[in-house]
């Protein structure tokens, strides 16, 4: 089946850094990706969704210069949280759907804390 | 414009008894319908999904569903519950369109006691 990582699964960082965290479809193309934020007993929020080869749409709310989205190829999504604040801290999720199938696969998640 | 209501934030049942998460979901186009459990510090699994075809959907782990369009419902049922069946559940809406994330139940909580 379809198979979606994500890199680092963990992570912990100071503030002020930036931490970049990659979404990967390993045996498909994807030409739309999402991330998704989760806070601790909380729903998953979606935060943006990428396009290859044009800029991510956020939803409403999510700062844009604050986490980059970039999707350069048909197999990877990168995020990336600019600043980071303690408030950062959370469980970031990614997806990608198939070009073929419209169907989405869901990645490992990464947990990110920002100290 | 898509959205899902999971009624119940926590459910408790003991082992054997059914297991009931309710789902129901908003869409101005024909739906599709998952199931999603979460345990402790891990990533999301597919637990069913509905997309077309027969209303009744069986997913793994002795889960199934049921499309109700009538209803607007996707509710989640186990026959007979196992203490392994202790996780978060969500329920989450999507379409077979280009670019549409699937949109996020808050969540169930489910209880196994022994």
């Amino acid at each position: 089946g379809a198979v979606v990582s994500q890199h680092p699964s963990r992570v912990i960082c100071k503030s002020g850094t930036s931490v970049k965290i990659e979404c990967r479809s390993l045996d498909f193309q994807a030409t739309t990706m999402f991330w998704y934020r989760q806070f601790p007993k909380k729903s998953l929020m979606l935060m943006a969704t990428s396009n290859e080869g044009s800029k991510a749409t956020y939803e409403q709310g999510v700062e844009k210069d604050k986490f980059l989205i970039n999707h350069a190829s048909l197999t990877l999504s990168t995020l990336t949280v600019t600043s980071a604040h303690p408030e950062d801290s959370s469980f970031y999720i990614c997806s990608a759907r198939s070009h073929l199938t419209y169907e989405q696969y869901f990645g490992p998640g990464t947990r990110l804390t920002v100290t | 414009a898509q959205s899902v209501t999971q009624l119940g934030s926590h459910v408790s049942v003991s082992e054997g008894a059914l297991v009931l998460l309710r789902c129901n979901y908003s869409s101005s186009v024909p739906p599709y319908l998952f199931w999603y459990v979460q345990y402790p510090n891990q990533g999301l699994q597919l637990l069913l999904k509905y997309t077309t075809g027969a209303t009744l959907v069986k997913g793994i782990n002795g889960f199934e569903a049921e499309f109700k369009k009538s209803e607007t419902s996707f509710h989640l049922t186990k026959p007979s519950a196992h203490m392994s069946d202790a996780a978060e559940y969500f329920c989450a809406v999507g379409a077979n369109q280009a670019g549409t994330a699937l949109i996020f139940g808050k969540g169930t909580t489910l209880s196994v006691s022994s």
